[in-house]
């Protein structure tokens, strides 16, 4: 089975900091995501990415940048962290037509 | 814009009973349809999907969905939930657009 790994389960960052939260993929899947999830709003797409440099903009995108250098790691950057990006952080892979595969999620606090 | 929407936010059930989780989806072309469950402090599971043929569609762990397209419907269905069924679960729906768009969830609580 595909595996999906997020480097951290819990972070607290400060305010101004800039934060990276990376997922890694074990096999050769193009197709990665990030979600934010939050209670009372489900999962809201941040950003995802087709291949190696490429990126697309998904329904909330501000205050989030992405880095796509290699095909196996897909970072999520917060340049500027502030309270209101305190969330639980989701990368998710597409596996085949249509499966998708979801990282254990990193618990962002921001203070 | 194409949607998802979950209009139970938080049920609560004893045990045994039956169970039935509401999912609308809007309009758009082809659309594949899936429920996924998130258990405390796990990661997302995928229960079930739906890409076309039965409407029926049986997923794991004894749950069962119903795609009704006249009235833009996949229902999460269990004639008899359990304790450990306590979860979180959202429908979601892919559109062609390489988007994978979520409801907001339902929080299920089922007491012994």
């Amino acid at each position: 089975d595909v595996k999906v790994t997020q480097s951290s389960r819990y972070l607290v960052k400060r305010t101004g900091e800039k934060v990276f939260l990376e997922c890694v993929q074990d096999m050769d899947h193009e197709n990665m995501f990030w979600y934010r999830q939050d209670p009372g709003l489900g999962l809201r797409l941040i950003y995802f990415s087709y291949d190696v440099k490429m990126k697309e903009k998904g329904d909330i995108p501000e205050g989030y940048s992405v880095s796509r250098e290699k095909k196996e790691r897909f970072s999520l950057i917060l340049e500027s962290a502030s309270t209101n990006q305190t969330s639980m952080y989701l990368c998710a892979l597409r596996v085949g037509n249509y499966g998708y595969t979801f990282g254990s999620g990193t618990r962002l606090t921001v203070v | 814009a194409q949607s998802v929407s979950q209009h139970n936010h938080h049920v609560i059930l004893s045990e045994a009973a039956s169970l039935e989780l509401g999912c609308n989806y809007s309009y758009g072309g082809t659309v594949n349809l899936f429920w996924y469950v998130q258990y405390p402090g796990q990661h997302l599971q995928l229960l079930l999907k739906y890409f076309s043929g039965d409407p029926l569609v049986k997923g794991i762990k004894g749950f069962e969905a119903e795609f009704i397209k006249s009235k833009f419907s996949f229902n999460l269905r269990k004639p008899s939930v359990q304790w450990s069924d306590t979860a979180e679960y959202f429908c979601a729906a892919f559109y062609n657009t390489d988007k994978l768009i979520f409801g907001t969830g339902t929080r299920l609580q089922v007491f012994p």
